[in-house]
């Protein structure tokens, strides 16, 4: 079973506006990653928050992410046509002795020119 | 570093038959998995290597399934008598060591069509 869930499922936005995604998950985590999927393409990590963090910021993207609510948010700001893609957040469980990611359904994202 | 590959990229094959797909991972890097992922959702995890020991398999792999690293470098997976279920996009991912901080890089993936 899928530890995350992403909403909304689909998004669509006009080029240059921001585009807010969430991901909750169930159990206890020793960090959240966000990836990007291109449609026929593999997936890229895009950025990695630590339990113990609460923000991070890497170029356009903005990471947040609330342990006691169990939750995460992807802020992509200015947005591009190249953005368009689908969007998973994925969770390490603890506890754990061996480390293998969690994906959820992901949120496809469309920017329209 | 030419980053991750995998052969085929796509696989149409009739139910029944049995398939066998290759990963060829980031060199020196000891962690090697493998994913499905099916039409609309993320990826789910299958199996996993540190070197040539498989350390972990999923549920979601049954005995039809079989994966190896002979030599701690590239990695198969097989499947046999496929059904028409197996029909997803299996990926496979290497990452440096088996910290949960590691960035895991993904290949293209195989895309399997049982009909």
């Amino acid at each position: 079973s899928q530890q995350g869930e992403e909403d909304p499922q689909a998004l669509s936005i006009q080029e240059g506006e921001n585009a807010t995604m969430n991901c909750s998950y169930k159990t206890s985590i020793n960090n959240l990653q966000w990836y990007r999927q291109n449609s026929g393409r593999g997936l890229v990590h895009l950025i990695l928050i630590r339990s113990n963090e609460r923000e991070k910021h890497s170029g356009r993207l903005r990471v947040t992410l609330d342990t006691s609510k169990k939750s995460s948010s992807l802020l992509i700001t200015a947005s591009r046509a190249a953005d368009t893609a689908s969007y998973f957040c994925a969770t390490f469980f603890l506890p754990t002795n061996d480390y293998k990611l969690s994906f959820g359904a992901g949120t496809t994202v469309t920017v329209r020119a | 570093d030419t980053g991750v590959s995998q052969d085929p990229r796509h696989k149409i094959t009739k139910r029944g038959q049995n398939v066998t797909f290759r990963c060829d991972p980031i060199s020196e890097h000891n962690r090697l998995y493998w994913y499905r992922q099916t039409l609309g959702q993320g990826p789910e995890f299958l199996t996993y290597f540190q070197n040539e020991a498989q350390l972990e398999k999923s549920r979601l792999l049954s005995d039809r399934f079989s994966a190896e690293r002979p030599k701690g470098s590239f990695s198969t997976l097989e499947i046999q008598r496929t059904e028409q279920g197996d029909s997803a996009m299996y990926l496979c991912a290497s990452s440096p060591s088996g910290l949960p901080t590691d960035t895991q890089y993904f290949g293209p993936g195989t895309r399997l069509t049982v009909l």
